[in-house]
């Protein structure tokens, strides 16, 4: 069975903090696809990164970061000196070929909270 | 390039009623698939559309069901609605075969009263 973790129902932090928000995914693909998505209070996700299953290099975009373990099934998303206007709903997804669909299986998400 | 429109934004509909939601993909997009989002339930993947054809379904009851046009439009309809079917419907649209980003409208905020 394929499963998405983000065990951080809320999180809250002042600006300018860094946060760190986990996933953790389960498959016994070899080969898939993960990704991160931010769910702005307007509703629509807005695609942040995709990284697929061979790739394991970090990633790095202006303050946001991205670390993909395969050994711990983890793919974890840093913001760096957090600020208000990153507050908002954050869920990672997985993503399997099987069938060439792009069905999306979602993590339950984190609240992310940025106090000014 | 004009974005992932879905219409109407906002419904309110009563229970036994049936309802049909729209999707308009970005221009050359022809996957679209759909989600329903609920606070107990998070985000579920109901169907996906390619070329007309329903390529993929969740694990939803008959009442829910999905085409796609011609023209890559799609439109999901639900039948005999129940109190649980009150969600957001997410629309989401990629441009390729493979496993690209798929990119979402802003839903429609379906309540059933």
């Amino acid at each position: 069975a394929q499963k998405v973790t983000q065990a951080q129902t809320e999180i809250s932090v002042v600006e300018k903090e860094d946060v760190t928000l986990d996933c953790v995914y389960e498959t016994r693909d070899t080969t898939y696809y993960l990704f991160w998505y931010k769910q702005p209070p307007s509703g629509e996700l807005v695609f942040l990164i995709r990284r697929n299953s061979f790739d394991e290099q970090n990633e790095i975009s202006g303050r946001y970061s991205w670390n993909f373990q395969k050994s711990t099934s983890s793919f974890n998303f840093t913001i760096t000196a957090s600020q208000v206007v990153d507050s908002a709903v954050y869920f990672c997804a997985l993503s399997l070929p099987s069938g060439n669909t792009g069905k999306l299986i979602f993590g339950q998400g984190t609240t992310l909270q940025v106090k000014p | 390039k004009a974005g992932v429109t879905q219409t109407p934004r906002y419904l309110i509909k009563t229970r036994g009623q049936q309802v049909t939601l729209s999707c308009s993909p970005i221009s050359g997009h022809r996957s679209v698939s759909w989600y329903q989002q609920t606070p107990g339930q998070g985000l579920q993947f109901l169907f996906e559309y390619f070329s007309e054809t329903q390529r993929n379904k969740g694990n939803f009851p008959g009442r829910f069901s999905g085409r796609q046009f011609s023209n890559s439009r799609s439109e999901m309809n639900v039948s005999t609605l129940e109190l649980g079917d009150s969600a957001l419907y997410l629309c989401a649209t990629r441009g390729g075969r493979g496993h690209t980003e798929a990119f979402f409208g802003q839903g429609t905020r379906l309540t059933v009263v």
